[in-house]
């Protein structure tokens, strides 16, 4: 069974960088038929999608996010990571990594990790 | 990038009634469209995918249907493990897009 686990500081400083981990087991994250990827979620609001990356490094990005956010995953470890820069408190939300598929027509996020959440705040 | 709307935002339903949730696109996803299902305190859990097909472990009282710009989730008889907030999503185009939700409530 496909599990993933997110992990990270709980309180980050205004303007400095989030850092958090997913941490994949059941699977492999060098399959070349997914994506893996990041959503947050602020409190008492909607599902807003960050970023995806496939292991061999074509990345898609949140226009909104694209100029503070990198995506990137270490294979032998099986991780996919996370750094949001300049942050602020309005990017205060529970932060998940998910798994969807690598064509279009398969382009939903069947995995989930259960979320940490991330406060922004001095 | 393709906005999604939900309607309504909360939605009040007796249990054993029927509810009946819209998603619209602001243009064409074909039939690349997702509805989730997230109670408090857990992770969305994929619910329907491409429009229609029901996920693993989701009982047939869910359906989904539409295609283009206008789709519903459809719950038959409601039961009370059903009230949760839905979002739909599009994975037509990149940025991939979610719906605010519906707040689906007893009534």
């Amino acid at each position: 069974q496909l599990q993933l686990q997110e992990s990270g500081p709980g309180l980050v400083k205004p303007s400095e960088t989030l850092s958090l981990t997913c941490t994949v087991s059941g699977g492999s994250i060098s399959s070349s038929s997914y994506y893996w990827g990041w959503i947050r979620q602020p409190p008492g609001k909607g599902l807003e999608w960050i970023g995806s990356m496939l292991y061999s490094g074509s990345t898609y990005y949140n226009p909104s996010l694209k100029s503070r956010v990198t995506i990137s995953v270490d294979t032998s470890k099986n991780q996919l990571f996370l750094k949001l820069s300049s942050v602020t408190a309005a990017d205060t939300a529970v932060y998940y990594c998910a798994r969807r598929g690598y064509y279009t027509g398969d382009g939903y996020f069947d995995y989930w990790g259960q979320g940490t959440q991330v406060t922004v705040s001095s | 990038e393709i906005v999604m709307t939900q309607s309504p935002a909360t939605l009040s339903v007796s249990p054993g009634e029927r509810a009946t949730l819209s998603c619209r696109a602001s243009q064409s996803v074909t039939s690349n469209l997702a509805w989730y299902q997230q109670k408090p305190g857990q992770s969305p859990r994929l619910l329907i995918y491409g429009a229609s097909t029901r996920a693993t472990g989701f009982p047939a009282r869910f359906s989904g249907s539409g295609s283009g710009t206008e789709f519903t989730l459809t719950i038959s008889s409601l039961q009370s493990e059903d009230f949760a907030v839905y979002y739909c999503q599009q994975y037509n185009n990149w940025p991939q897009t979610f719906g605010q939700g519906t707040k689906l409530e007893i009534k």
